[in-house]
């Protein structure tokens, strides 16, 4: 088992450019989540999927922001335009609905937006 | 509003000498809480799940305990290796949505 891959590990861009963040969860795994973390804001759920489908978007903190899962084995999130205020580590994550008290997260994908 | 808290925020412990990591929640309707170790430059990794008060769970020389308005983690004589940040977190409602503390920062000096 591979666990959950993103790619890629490490992104510097500039602002207003797009940036596209990749995620491969689990085989079987049926829940996709997306995290941020931050120095002053710890780690927050941005979105998660269920089969699919968008199920709470609620965290996702702007319109720059979106979120696609095409097939049960790839998701992106994407930014634009990115800004300076964006930099943070993303993290993603899937776990199975049989067992719901355990997730399991990927390496994540530093970003900064210079 | 739903807010998990952790302390200390940082703790540096001799080899040996055992500890314990508190996590303070004030929810609406808690389904479970959770313990995560995360490792510098990598994903939180899952160590336990308390679901209601008095409820203990044990793995190595880590014990995690909940009440009703609390947890600890209990770090028995403590290796180099223990060294991280423990993430405690919280799921209510729906049960879906992780609610995350800030984390405790331990570090073990050989």
């Amino acid at each position: 088992d591979a666990g959950v891959i993103q790619s890629p590990r490490h992104e510097v861009t500039e602002m207003g450019q797009e940036v596209t963040l990749r995620c491969k969860p689990i085989s079987g795994h049926d829940y996709l989540f997306w995290y941020r973390q931050t120095m002053m804001r710890g780690l927050e759920l941005l979105i998660y999927f269920n089969n699919n489908v968008p199920i709470d978007d609620s965290g996702m903190p702007e319109d720059r922001f979106s979120a696609k899962m095409p097939n049960a084995s790839f998701s992106t999130l994407k930014i634009q335009p990115s800004e300076p205020r964006d930099s943070a580590v993303y993290f993603c994550a899937s776990r199975s609905s049989g067992r719901p008290d355990t997730q399991y997260f990927g390496p994540g994908t530093r970003l900064t937006v210079l | 509003e739903d807010q998990v808290t952790q302390s200390p925020e940082a703790l540096r412990l001799q080899e040996g000498e055992s500890s314990s990591l508190n996590c303070s929640y004030t929810v609406s309707g808690l389904r479970g809480l959770f313990w995560y170790r995360q490792d510098p430059g990598k994903g939180p990794e899952f160590l336990f799940t308390l679901y209601s008060a008095g409820e203990e769970k044990e793995k190595e020389r880590l014990k995690a305990t909940l009440t009703k308005k609390e947890s600890f983690l209990h770090i028995t004589a403590p290796k180099p290796e223990d060294s991280a940040t423990y993430l405690c977190a919280v799921t209510i409602r729906s049960g879906q949505n992780f609610v995350f503390g800030p984390g405790t920062r331990l570090s073990v000096l050989p």
